[in-house]
């Protein structure tokens, strides 16, 4: 089945304690972008990858780190994470470069992150 | 820069009654137009897309967006919702090319009542 798989599905931390969201897919897509979900909001994005070792910062990377070494993976990495990035996160993955603005994202089920 | 307005945090509706979901954007270069929803405790789906051609796009579960160009609108329609269809919608625009990032909406909520 194609999917975009993320781990942990919840996640309770404390300030400054690193952690790592993992995103996998299956799909062989050439793109992958990680978003946060707040009430009011909506979906802001975090950091997206064309390819691998290819990476750029979307429209709110403060506090967060990316890398594709792989193309299937594209973990989002907290290094000190505080508690105003208590979010839910999405992970997603499109087509390819040529086609990745018209092609739809798919997304994974989300990861609620805590940071108390 | 591009961004989307949907102006309905919330829509209650009575089932098989029909639903409008607004969304306005705005950009100064052409966009491609999407609508995904979103399930309790689920990832974002897409819905349908307005990429060319027709201004007039649908969904396979009965909804409908019409591209304005004039109004930068991108409207959702449905002329008979149901109890399923209680979910969180979104609208979002990329630019046709450039910069390859995703503009979403707040999300608009909607409560089909039986």
């Amino acid at each position: 089945e194609a999917q975009v798989t993320q781990n942990p599905r919840y996640l309770i931390t404390v300030t400054g304690k690193k952690l790592t969201v993992t995103c996998s897919q299956n799909m062989n897509h050439e793109y992958m972008s990680w978003y946060r979900q707040d009430p009011g909001l909506g979906l802001r994005q975090i950091y997206y990858s064309m390819n691998v070792e290819v990476t750029d910062k979307g429209d709110v990377p403060e506090g967060y780190k990316v890398s594709r070494k792989e193309k299937r993976n594209f973990p989002l990495i907290l290094e000190s994470p505080s508690p105003n990035q208590t979010s839910l996160y999405f992970c997603a993955s499109s087509l390819g470069t040529r086609s990745v603005l018209s092609s739809p994202l798919h997304f994974g089920n989300g990861t609620r992150l805590t940071v108390t | 820069a591009q961004s989307v307005t949907q102006l309905d945090s919330q829509v209650p509706v009575f089932e098989e009654a029909p639903v409008e979901l607004r969304c306005n954007y705005s950009s100064s270069v052409s966009v491609y137009l999407f609508w995904y929803v979103q399930y309790p405790n689920q990832g974002l789906q897409l819905l349908l897309k307005y990429l060319s051609g027709s201004t007039l796009v649908e969904s396979i579960n009965g909804f409908e967006a019409e591209f304005n160009k004039s109004q930068t609108s991108f409207h959702l329609r449905k002329p008979s919702v149901h109890i399923s269809d209680t979910a969180e919608y979104f609208c979002a625009v990329t630019r046709t090319s450039g910069t390859y990032k995703y503009i979403f909406g707040t999300g608009t909520r909607l409560k089909v009542l039986a």
